[in-house]
């Protein structure tokens, strides 16, 4: 079936650096969504993606659509210990839904 | 609140017994999703309803049903659950209307087969 990649798979940053996590695609998406999970807790909806290029700011985190609608990026700028998780990306044609392999996330206090 | 919510928290069942998960909704959403999830890994969907018609992803084994009585509840049901089976499962929902609704979960079964 369609996959999504994510890279890297793990990062350890110390907190106030940054982070970034990238979704690549072989084929061209119409959307992506992105999710964050905290240790055992459950997939909470971060924020859509439609448009070429698009970027999109929800405080400290960036989110960007490429122009060829192949990947898509999650920047967060001087993480914080409340940023651990993993953070998905994933794709919702209405159709076919997948999530992206994940990034997990750790900040060192 | 509105929310997603799945009963039991966990569930431990024995290899070959059937086992029946359930969730529920009161967002009122077209969408029902089954996921599910294994350590380390990303959520797998297994099928989902809009509203009543029922879509079975295509890797998903036999061993899993699924039914939607209402709106507002969906069940997953292991007819012959397998060591494999021990997993986290999810629910969501989403309104069924255009594409890319986010999708809302509820915090999830733990599954452990004995």
């Amino acid at each position: 079936g369609q996959q999504v990649m994510q890279i890297p798979q793990y990062q350890h940053v110390q907190e106030g650096e940054d982070f970034t996590t990238y979704c690549n695609s072989s084929t061209t998406l119409s959307n992506i969504q992105w999710y964050k999970q905290r240790p055992g807790g459950h997939p909470v909806f971060l924020i859509q993606l439609v448009k070429s290029g698009e970027v999109k700011k929800q405080k400290r985190l960036t989110f960007q659509f490429g122009e060829a609608k192949k990947n898509s990026s999650l920047h967060i700028t001087a993480t914080q210990t409340t940023d651990v998780g993993t953070y998905f990306c994933a794709v919702n044609t209405g159709n076919q839904f997948y999530f992206g392999t994940g990034t997990s996330l750790t900040v060192i206090p | 609140d509105a929310m997603v919510i799945q009963n039991p928290r966990y569930q431990v069942t024995q290899f070959g017994k059937p086992v029946t998960l359930s969730c529920s909704q009161t967002l009122n959403h077209n969408v029902m999703y089954w996921y599910q999830q294994k350590s380390s890994q990303a959520p797998k969907l297994l099928f989902h309803y809009y509203d009543k018609d029922f879509n079975n992803e295509a890797d998903t084994p036999d061993n899993f049903q699924s039914r939607r009585p209402n709106t507002s509840f969906c069940f997953l049901d292991i007819r012959s659950p397998g060591l494999g089976d021990a997993a986290m499962y999810l629910c969501a929902t989403s309104r069924g209307e255009g594409m890319g609704q986010p999708q809302h979960f509820g915090d999830g079964t733990r599954l452990s087969i004995l």
